[in-house]
């Protein structure tokens, strides 16, 4: 596609859900990264991926956060037993490679846990 | 472990030029300067970069003081749609992180 898109824009769920965001990155970009921005502060970094592998979940708040890329093109952001503090807009971008100033972010995934 | 310091807010008339500061005294001599800006309810947008010497592209351009440690971004014509958060990053090319402050808050006033 043109750009990243991630599904949902919005979503809403109820504390102690599971949930699933799902990334598209550019067509052919190598690199995915998943990144929060919790309100009025900037992105953070969670996750990186180098084709099918995470390369660096150092991000990652704790276990009930998981994410996958098992063909090396989408990926999905895993979150377990969803608690309030996770409310923020999940931001997913993607790069040609890994460092490169090609990095291209999607509008993200807001969500709220109620 | 805040590497860049930005003003919270800042407004500018449209038409005119908008001069966004940033410092970034501990940068070191691999390191880079990134702006990128945030547009309401958008994910962040890339918008120029440099290491030593004043970059200009389309959208804006990046002046680095000689001895690095601070740099500012004009928009040289801004209007209402350039009303967005404005981040400085510094980072080593290779790096795949992106460390985002709290940016400023640039609005665009008729």
């Amino acid at each position: 596609g043109a750009g990243v898109s991630q599904t949902p824009s919005n979503k809403v769920t109820e504390k102690g859900k599971y949930v699933e965001l799902r990334c598209d990155p550019i067509s052919g970009h190598t690199a995915l990264y998943w990144y929060r921005q919790s309100l009025g502060q900037g992105p953070e970094f969670l996750i990186y991926f180098q084709g099918t592998g995470a390369a660096d979940d150092s991000g990652l708040p704790n276990d009930r956060f998981f994410a996958v890329r098992p063909e090396g093109s989408v990926s999905t952001l895993k979150i377990q037993r969803t608690e309030r503090g996770d409310s923020a807009v999940y931001l997913c971008a993607s790069s040609p490679g890994q460092g490169s100033y090609g990095y291209t972010f999607g509008s993200g995934t807001r969500l709220t846990v109620v | 472990d805040a590497k860049t310091t930005q003003p919270p807010s800042m407004d500018c008339a449209e038409g005119r030029a908008a001069n966004l500061p940033c410092n970034h005294s501990t940068i070191s001599g691999n390191e880079y300067v990134y702006w990128y800006r945030q547009i309401h309810s958008q994910g962040p947008q890339y918008i120029i970069h440099g290491l030593k010497n004043n970059e200009t592209n389309e959208m804006a351009s990046l002046i680095i003081t000689e001895d690095r440690k601070s740099s500012t971004l004009i928009l040289p014509h801004a209007t209402l749609r350039d009303t967005a958060v404005y981040y400085c990053i510094v980072r080593v090319e290779s790096d795949y992180k992106l460390s985002f402050g709290a940016g400023t808050t640039v609005t665009v006033r008729a």
